[in-house]
Order: C-alpha cells, then structure tokens, then sequence
C-alpha cells in the first residue's frame, strides 16, 4: 500500500514496561509527525519531524516520551516507563515538505494495565 | 493558531446536504482554513482547504464569509459513509502542526 502504515496496530502492556511504536510514511515525504488521542478528544500534537531532526518537539508530555528518524524515513516513537494515562492512539501522518495537507495512518492503540 | 468554534453534533439524512459551520472569529490574514475528517477506528483524512475564496474538489465545497470570520464546510449530497468527525482547523499554510479541537461528529442517517 502507498499509504502511512503504523506497527503496531494494538499493543497491550504493563505499568512501568518500554514500548516502541513504528510509522513508515508515505515514501518521498520529508515531514513527519506524530499525535496521540484519547477517547472523545481531537487528535493532539506530540512532534514534528523535517528530515532526521525534530523541528518541533514541543508537544511530548514529559522526558518518558522520545522519537527518533535516523534516516528521514521510518520513525519510532519510545515510551518509557509506561502509566495508564499513557493508553491513547498514538497516529503517524506524513507530507511532503511540510505542507498542511497531511496523510494520517491508522494509528497504534496503545493500552496500558 | 486561532480557536475554531464548531457544534458538538449534527445530524443529516442521506441524500441531502450536510452543512457544516465553523466559526474562527480571531483567524490571521495568513491563516488558511483546513477541514479534516476522522472516521470511525481510523486516521484522519484531509478534505479541503481555503484562504478567501470559495473552493470546491471531489469531496466537498468550502464556503469562507467575505470578513473570513466563518466557513462552511458542504458534503452536497451525503452518505452513510460521511458519518465521521469534523475538524476546522485555522492554520499558516506552511506550519509545523495542525491543532485539532473536538470537531463536529455528523451522523447521517437513512
């Protein structure tokens, strides 16, 4: 598929256990970005990736959170030290240079017991 | 990025037309207007955007007030597959993040 794909899909763990999640956007795009979101709420910004560097990080909630793009394509998102405040969807989107017009993926249910 | 207001729910029967509003009363000269939607159990879609004019594709028609204060967002003849949430997003075009508020769930019906 030609389409942002994210791995994966649910992922159930423990309290205080590290979990990673994968996005492979959409080939040829250069930004990247990941949102989480809670039942009943819009989709909130975590970071936003132009290339391999994080343009603007300033929506991860605290230091347990980390992402990566080491060759400016696939990303992982890092939660370490999970709390049950961290269940959400975590949703990939990429575009091309930036623009506003973003492609989301299906997103990763992340739920934490 | 300027606070849209939009209504919680709305519900259209299939085969009309659903009219979506949004108010952005505080939007910039720079800010375009974006309307993304989110199905059920998926990521969110883009659907149209626009600075003053008045846009139209294969999805949906944009109607911006001429003091830019509002739009409507137009599915001219909806289906059951346009029940979803609504988003109106004020944004520079070449920003960082789009915000997303609550939007408008719509639910069409037969």
């Amino acid at each position: 598929g030609a389409g942002v794909s994210q791995t994966p899909s649910n992922k159930v763990t423990e309290k205080g256990k590290y979990v990673e999640l994968r996005c492979d956007p959409i080939s040829g795009h250069t930004a990247l970005y990941w949102y989480r979101q809670s039942l009943g709420q819009g989709p909130e910004f975590l970071i936003y990736f132009q290339g391999t560097g994080a343009a603007d990080d300033s929506g991860l909630p605290n230091d347990r959170f980390f992402a990566v793009r080491p060759e400016g394509s696939v990303s992982t998102l890092k939660i370490q030290r999970t709390e049950r405040g961290d269940s959400a969807v975590y949703l990939c989107a990429s575009s091309p240079s930036g623009r506003n017009t973003i492609y989301f993926g299906e997103g990763s249910w992340l739920t934490v017991v | 990025d300027a606070k849209t207001t939009q209504p919680p729910s709305m519900d259209c029967a299939e085969g009309r037309a659903a009219n979506l509003p949004c108010n952005h009363s505080t939007i910039s000269g720079n800010e375009y207007v974006y309307w993304y939607r989110q199905i059920h159990s998926q990521g969110p879609q883009y659907i149209i955007h626009g600075l003053k004019n008045n846009e139209t594709n294969e999805m949906a028609s944009l109607i911006i007030t001429e003091d830019r204060k509002s739009s409507t967002l137009i599915l001219p003849h909806a289906t059951l597959r346009d029940t979803a949430v609504y988003y109106c997003i004020v944004s520079p075009y070449n920003t960082d993040k789009l915000i997303f508020g609550t939007g408008t769930r719509l639910q069409v019906f037969p």
